[in-house]
């Protein structure tokens, strides 16, 4: 039902980087609407960490990074460790969907 | 600093009415800055929208589940509500609560969550 595509999962060692993708369409990150992204850890609510494309609210570290480009977007976490072993979505809006918020199909980060 | 709490029952029939409620602090559900709405995740999958309400009432909804959904708000309580019919054990979830400070173009994230509270559909 996810619009928004992603990778099951990613995994890297500490200290490492890492990028996890995230494919709209036209509708939706290609219509121009922004992409944020959510860090979940096991056994809680999702947390926002980058908002409108490439921002960081406050207290997010800065080893987490976000980029868009056409119908996709990217969220890159450098310098990585174990406590970002978690689930991580994007999210968007899609006119096809009536401007429907549409998350995507997550991505597991494992740190070896 | 807002703080959103979930409630409602943790068991529901088929085909009966699945309700919770959301209960806001640290600010007015009549504030304009936010739209507060509902967002689930079925156990070890994905997030799934639900739908939108601002203060003034007017609702967003999932077009997939559109027409089981109602959200209303309850601004002498400062909560807003949950209600979706006709469930099946598909519906099994944890439900979350909501708010953003913007939609669609004026987006800037979903920035307040509740804890979630699992909802199992079950005879």
């Amino acid at each position: 039902q996810s619009v928004l595509t992603q990778p099951p999962s990613v995994s890297g060692a500490p200290g490492q980087r890492v990028t996890i993708s995230c494919t709209g369409a036209s509708s939706n990150i290609g219509a121009g609407y922004d992409v944020h992204w959510y860090q979940q850890l096991p056994g809680t609510a999702p947390k926002l960490l980058i908002s409108g494309n490439t921002n960081r609210p406050s207290g997010v570290p800065d080893r987490f990074s976000g980029s868009k480009s056409g119908t996709s977007a990217s969220l890159a976490i450098t310098g990585l460790q174990a406590e970002d072993e978690a689930d991580y979505y994007c999210q968007s809006s899609d006119s096809s969907l009536s401007g429907s918020e549409v998350f995507g199909t997550g991505t597991k980060v494992t740190v070896l | 600093q807002l703080q959103l709490q979930e409630s409602g029952p943790g068991l529901v029939k088929p085909s009966e009415t699945l309700s919770l409620t959301c209960t806001v602090s640290g600010d007015s559900i009549s504030s304009s800055s936010y739209y507060w709405g509902w967002i689930r995740q079925p156990p070890g999958k994905g997030l799934e929208w639900i739908g939108n309400i601002y203060y003034t009432g007017r609702t967003y909804y999932n077009p997939s589940l559109k027409s089981r959904v109602t959200i209303a708000i309850d601004t002498s309580k400062n909560q807003f509500s949950l209600k979706l019919s006709s469930v099946t054990a598909a519906d099994t979830a944890v439900y979350y609560c909501a708010s953003r400070r913007g939609i669609g173009y004026s987006s800037v994230g979903i920035d307040y969550w509740g804890q979630g509270t699992l909802v199992t559909v079950s005879s």
